[in-house]
């Protein structure tokens, strides 16, 4: 069975970072693509970065490039997302997710998510 | 205008079956594009339901029921969730998705009332 576990939110103030973490088990963790979806409290849900199962292709909404990374630690099972100048529009649940499809990095397994706050 | 626009909102009685329809900007055609499907409860994560391009390429992930399929409606240039003998357990959000350029672009939601 697949667990994400995503850990890392918190209270960050306008213009700070913080790094978000997702533990992964239950699959064969260095095949999937991995990928980071967020939701703002009331709305809908925005895809924002993928990664590929080695490391080697990563993509970002265009709101969060230059600011956010995506990587992970296959030795660990670990999916990252450092997110440095935080706005207030980037407050939301973050989820972490899997994709068990070979051609595609949809996401089908997903963590429960941790929460954003940005506030001053 | 978004890429994927969806109802906001979908009441249906159960027992009934209910369509939810996710239309792509004009200009692109909904033909080659897989159509994911996705439903969230309250308080929990998006569960993946199914995907859809063509009877020949389609998925119905683990567990889902078979009362829960995909199709498109290439006339109103839309991707479908058709959910039929509605149980109040369905009640929910329901969310399309698809690939386009180099992201994967959400529609902004269905709320499905079950009464």
């Amino acid at each position: 069975e697949v667990q994400l576990v995503e850990s890392g939110g918190g209270l960050v103030q306008p213009g700070g970072s913080l790094r978000l973490s997702c533990e992964a088990s239950g699959f064969t963790f260095s095949d999937c693509w991995m990928t980071w979806v967020r939701q703002a409290p009331g709305k809908g849900l925005e895809w924002v970065a993928k990664i590929k199962g080695d490391g080697s292709e990563k993509d970002y909404v265009d709101s969060v490039k230059g600011r956010f990374t995506i990587s992970r630690d296959n030795a660990k099972n670990s999916l990252f997302l450092q997110m440095n100048s935080l706005r207030a529009e980037d407050a939301a649940v973050y989820f972490c997710a899997s994709s068990y499809f070979s051609d595609s990095s949809a996401p089908t397994g997903w963590g429960q998510g941790t929460l954003v706050t940005v506030s001053s | 205008q978004p890429v994927l626009t969806q109802p906001s909102s979908l009441s249906a009685s159960p027992g009934a079956s209910a369509s939810l329809t996710c239309t792509l900007r004009s200009g692109i055609n909904v033909g080659p594009y897989r159509i994911y499907w996705y439903q969230q409860k309250p308080g929990s994560p998006p569960q993946y339901l199914l995907r859809y391009k063509s009877d020949s390429d389609k998925h119905q992930a683990s567990g889902v029921p078979s009362r829960f399929s995909g199709s498109k409606d290439a006339s109103a240039n839309a991707g479908i969730l058709l959910i039929s003998g509605l149980q109040s357990e369905d009640e929910a959000d329901y969310y399309c998705m698809t690939y386009h350029t180099t992201a994967w672009v959400f529609g902004g939601g269905t709320k499905l009332t079950v009464l």
